[in-house]
Formats: structure tokens, C-alpha cells, sequence
């Protein structure tokens, strides 16, 4: 059974970068079947898309966080990585990871518990 | 900028019958956006209920149903149980590499 446990620092002072792991167990990161995604949540409220990364390093943002946001994989430890640079207080969020086929089956398929990032001095 | 329109909110009584939908900004929803629905209850991941439309996840209960109605992709649950009673997230895949999720719809079963 695939799991994905988000792991990192519960708080981010503001102007600092925010970083959070994803490591992978019961499966491999460098399968050419998925993207792995990173997506956060702001207190009660939705469900917002922060970016996906192929295992090959190719990666793809939401514009709106283009400019500050950096994803990266480690496939020797099965690990994806989120960086958020210059964050604010609009940046505390719960932050989940999760799977997403390819293909004609496009969608998430295993998600993290998520990981609760607050920004505050 | 293409924005996912969902209800707000939504209620429906034990055993009825409720159809959420999933539309957009502009523009119509098919099969070629891959739309797929996500139930989500308060302090937990979401949960896969649908996917390319229509095709139910491992272990989600037929009374939950996806379709496209009209230009707009539908979560159809048919006899609403009080466990139903979550947020439920529509997210379509037109680009390969890029997701748009819906702002989602709370369900009330009341």
C-alpha cells in the first residue's frame, strides 16, 4: 500500500522559505505513471493546486505562486520537496502531497495526511 | 483565468437524492478534461470518490455517481446517508501537468 507522510517545520517566520518533504513509501517516485503534486489548504477553506513535479524533474506551477515556489525530487530517498520563498501569513496552510496518474486516468489516487505550516514571528 | 465553479453549499435529507456540479468560467466541461471528485470531512486528507468522469474509486459505494449534464461535470449521491455530510471537491485535468480544482461544495444532509 502506497503512503505519502509530509514532514517539516510547523512554523515559518515571515519573509523565510517554507519547506516540507514528502517521502514515499511502498512504491517507487521514479515510476513513469505519475506526476506527484503538492497542494495546500488554508484554514476553512478549499483545496488550492501549488504545482507538480515528474520524477525526471519536470515540474509545472500554478501561477500564481510561479515566482516563489521551487519543487524538487530526490528518487535515492523517494522524496519530493516543496520550497516557498518570501512567505506571509497567507501562506499558513495545512499542505498535502499526493499522487496523480497519467494518461487517460488523470487524477489523485493517494494523498498525504498533510502537514500543517503556520507563518508567524 | 479559467476558474472551476462549484455550489457553495448544499443540503439534502436522509435518503434523498442531491446533484452537485462542476462547471467553468468560461467554456464547457467534457471526458477530455478528466473531471474528478474528492470528498473531504474536517481534519482529514480528501478521499477519491470519482475519476475520468464517471469511473468510481476502489471501495466508494455506488450511490455515488459522476456524469456530465448538460456543459457542467456532475457528482450525483443517491440516498444520502448522514456520513455523506462533507465538503466534495471537483478537479479537472485538461493539461497533463496542470490541475483546477473547484472551490468546493458543502454538503449538508439534514
Amino acid at each position: 500500500q502506497l503512503q505519502l507522510q509530509e514532514s517539516g517545520p510547523g512554523l515559518v517566520k515571515p519573509s523565510e522559505t517554507l519547506s516540507l518533504t514528502c517521502t514515499v513509501s511502498g512504491g517507487s517516485i521514479s515510476s513513469n505513471s505519475y506526476f506527484w503534486d503538492w497542494i495546500r489548504q488554508h484554514p476553512g477553506k478549499g483545496l488550492e493546486w501549488i504545482g507538480t513535479i515528474y520524477y525526471s524533474g519536470i515540474t509545472y506551477y500554478n501561477l500564481s505562486l510561479r515566482s516563489r515556489v521551487t519543487m524538487s525530487v530526490d528518487t535515492s530517498k523517494n522524496q519530493l520537496s516543496l520550497k516557498l520563498t518570501s512567505v506571509t501569513a497567507a501562506d499558513t496552510a495545512i499542505y498535502f502531497c499526493a499522487r496523480r496518474r497519467l494518461g487517460d486516468l488523470r487524477y489523485f489516487d493517494y494523498w498525504g495526511q498533510g502537514a500543517l505550516v503556520t507563518v508567524s514571528s | 483565468q479559467t476558474v472551476v465553479t462549484q455550489e457553495p453549499s448544499f443540503s439534502v435529507s436522509p435518503g434523498g437524492t442531491v446533484t452537485l456540479t462542476c462547471g467553468l468560467s468560461s467554456g464547457s466541461v467534457s471526458n477530455r478534461d478528466y473531471p474528478s471528485w474528492y470528498q473531504q470531512t474536517p481534519g482529514q486528507a480528501p478521499r477519491t470518490l470519482i475519476y475520468s468522469t464517471t469511473t468510481r474509486a476502489s471501495g466508494v459505494p455506488d450511490r455515488f455517481s459522476g456524469s456530465i449534464l448538460g456543459n457542467k461535470a456532475a457528482l450525483t449521491i443517491t440516498g444520502a446517508q448522514a456520513d455523506d455530510e462533507s465538503d466534495y471537491y471537483c478537479v479537472l485535468h485538461m493539461d497533463p501537468g496542470i490541475s483546477l480544482f473547484g472551490g468546493g461544495t458543502r454538503l449538508t444532509v439534514l
